[in-house]
């Protein structure tokens, strides 16, 4: 069992839909991480969150600490926002997840 | 501000022969981080170090593979008699203090024939 779940793991999304990855973990954290690996393969650090909410634009990550428990959502996709989703933990470890391959349809 | 440099971004090597690894990190960054990605798998990450200082090594294979961060220059991820395995794009991330937003590099193609 992996230490950090990501649910799903391939996602098509129409163009304007909302969008929630989700990310389960299982060890204590500092700090859950979500990453965006663009088709090129660059990487991108969209959030670093410890506990509640943070938005940027489209992008809105929750967590849940007790329910060890994290979700991305996309509001109004894009077909730019085709791209692997990470999330990671860290603390006294770091973990990544499989990723969640998006693909948004025009 | 320049973001995280890695160089080269592609290194063909022959099995045996040694691969270095450049990153340097943002200006103002003391903290580095290595990761690799193999073929069609995920990020795993390899090694934390701090300016002169490995502090988690634990992703690190015990053998042919380390890491420095010396007190001038980039951080160099060293790999000794490379093996078809080691195949991967190795990305290093820097963050102004642990724990903080890690920025990531554009990563390194190590191919090995």
């Amino acid at each position: 069992k992996n230490e950090v779940e990501q649910s799903p793991q391939n996602l098509t999304a129409q163009e304007g839909e909302f969008i929630t990855i989700n990310c389960s973990y299982s060890v204590g954290i500092s700090a859950l991480h979500w990453l965006q690996q663009h088709p090129g393969g660059g990487i991108v650090s969209l959030f670093m969150l410890s506990s509640g909410k943070k938005k940027h634009g489209r992008l809105i990550a929750t967590i849940n600490i007790q329910e060890k428990h994290s979700s991305l959502h996309i509001t109004a996709s894009h077909p730019r926002d085709s791209a692997v989703y990470i999330c990671a933990s860290t603390g006294n470890q770091f973990y990544f997840g499989t990723g969640t391959s998006l693909t948004v349809i025009p | 501000n320049a973001g995280v440099m890695q160089n080269p971004r592609h290194l063909v090597r022959r099995r045996g022969q040694e691969a270095r690894l450049r990153c340097s990190p943002m200006k103002g960054h003391s903290h580095v981080y290595w990761y690799r990605q193999l073929p069609e798998e995920g990020l795993k990450f390899m090694v934390y170090l701090q300016k002169e200082n490995i502090i988690d090594e634990s992703g690190m294979p015990k053998e042919r593979f380390s890491a420095e961060f010396p007190k001038e220059g980039p951080s160099i991820l060293r790999i000794q008699q490379v093996v078809r395995g080691d195949s991967a794009a190795y990305f290093c991330a820097s963050s102004p203090g642990v724990w903080e937003t890690q920025y990531f590099g554009p990563g390194t193609r190590l191919l090995v024939l």
